[in-house]
Parts: structure tokens; sequence; C-alpha cells
């Protein structure tokens, strides 16, 4: 069975510092992963997938496929990351981008 | 430029009663997912529709049902309510197959069972 484990419900971090969301899975196959993200009274969003290997508002994520994980990373927090982060998984491609799996989420706090 | 739209947005039913949740998704999109969110927990995957054909199915008990129009819209249906039923229901929509995978989501339909 496919599985997403975000590890931490509740992540707080100051203005400036460097900022790490967890994110291990369990997928039998090649599996895609996101970051969706909700922002306070917006509905949830992509903010990123691996495949695109981009950098979207300062944040990255490498899939590591040798420790089934793709955390999320951002050098320098902005109050304005402070949301709800979901990390999600799917199988390749088709259909399978609406059968996403989600973790529990993170809720992100970036203080002044 | 509207979203995926869902109605209605609050809803209050009493166990073993049915309910009905509707969406459109963004015009143009050819797919609908539908996803449970309990307090506290991710999104669960229900269902999701290509073409008025379903694609694929959660874990779920056959008291959850689904349907596409042929405008693309999406009705989910819940018999004989239980408790565990109170969640967020969110509709998502693709435009096609393939493509970047974004899912595009609506603001939900929040259910509370009595």
């Amino acid at each position: 069975a496919q599985r997403v484990t975000q590890p931490e419900k509740l992540l707080s971090v100051f203005k400036g510092a460097p900022v790490e969301l967890k994110c291990n899975y369990s997928y039998s196959g090649s599996p895609e992963l996101f970051w969706y993200v909700q922002y306070s009274r917006q509905r949830l969003q992509l903010l990123l997938r691996h495949i695109s290997r981009e950098s979207i508002k300062g944040f990255t994520a490498d899939l590591n496929k040798g420790e089934t994980s793709f955390h999320l990373k951002k050098p320098f927090a902005q109050e304005e990351d402070s949301a709800m982060y979901y990390c999600a998984l799917s199988g390749a491609g088709g259909t399978s981008y609406g059968k996403l799996t989600f973790g529990q989420g993170t809720i992100l706090t970036v203080h002044p | 430029d509207a979203g995926v739209t869902q109605s209605p947005t609050h809803l209050i039913k009493t166990r073993g009663q049915q309910v009905t949740l509707r969406c459109s998704p963004i015009s143009g999109h050819k797919s609908v997912s539908w996803y449970q969110q309990v307090l506290g927990q991710g999104p669960q995957f229900i269902f999701q529709y290509y073409e008025k054909e379903e694609r694929g199915r959660g874990n779920f008990p056959d008291r959850f049902s689904a349907r596409q129009f042929p405008n693309y819209s999406s009705e989910l249906n819940v018999n004989a309510l239980l408790l565990g039923d109170s969640a967020l229901y969110l509709c998502a929509s693709l435009p096609d197959l393939g493509g970047t995978g974004e899912l595009f989501f609506g603001e939900g339909s929040r259910l509370t069972v009595l």
C-alpha cells in the first residue's frame, strides 16, 4: 500500500531561518511527488512537483529514492510562508494524477 | 476566472440521512476527483472520474457513490450517513490525462452529521 508520512504536525521557525519540512513515502513503483500548500482562508494549491525540479517561492524539494524522502526546504523563511503544507504522492502520469495520497500535513509558523 | 466551485459550502444532516454534494470543474477540465478530509488529517481519495467514467475508487464503502455529467460537473452521494462521515469534502479538477498533474481544488463542502 502506498503511504505518505509527515512526521511533524507543527513546525515553528523565526523569519530568516532555514526551514525543512519532512516527507517520507512508501510506494512500489516509480512515484511522482508533490507539495501542496494551503494559506489561511485560501484553497489547497500546488506548490511544486519533483519532476519539474524548479524552485517556487524559494522552496525546493529533492526526491531521494534511496531514503524514500521528498523533504521541502527553504534557506530563509518569510512570514508569508506560514501555512499548512501537504506532501502527496501519485503513480506516474495519466489519471494517476487525480488519485493523490496525502500526508497528514505540517503547519508551518514563521515568527517575526 | 472561476475556479472549481462546490455546493453547498456547509450542511448539517442526521445519522441515516442521505447527502448529495456538487462540483463544477474549471471550464475545459475533463477530470474530477473527490477527497474526504477529516479534521486534523490530510485529504483522502474517494473517486476520480474522467469523461464520465469512473477511473478510480479509494477505500470507501459502497454508501459512497458519484457520477460525472456530460458538462463534466460531478455529484458525490453518501447514503446512510454515519457520525464518522463528518468531514470536509473536496473536489479537484484536472484538465486532461497527463500534463503537469496539477490538481485544482475547490473550497470544499463541510458536512456535519449529528
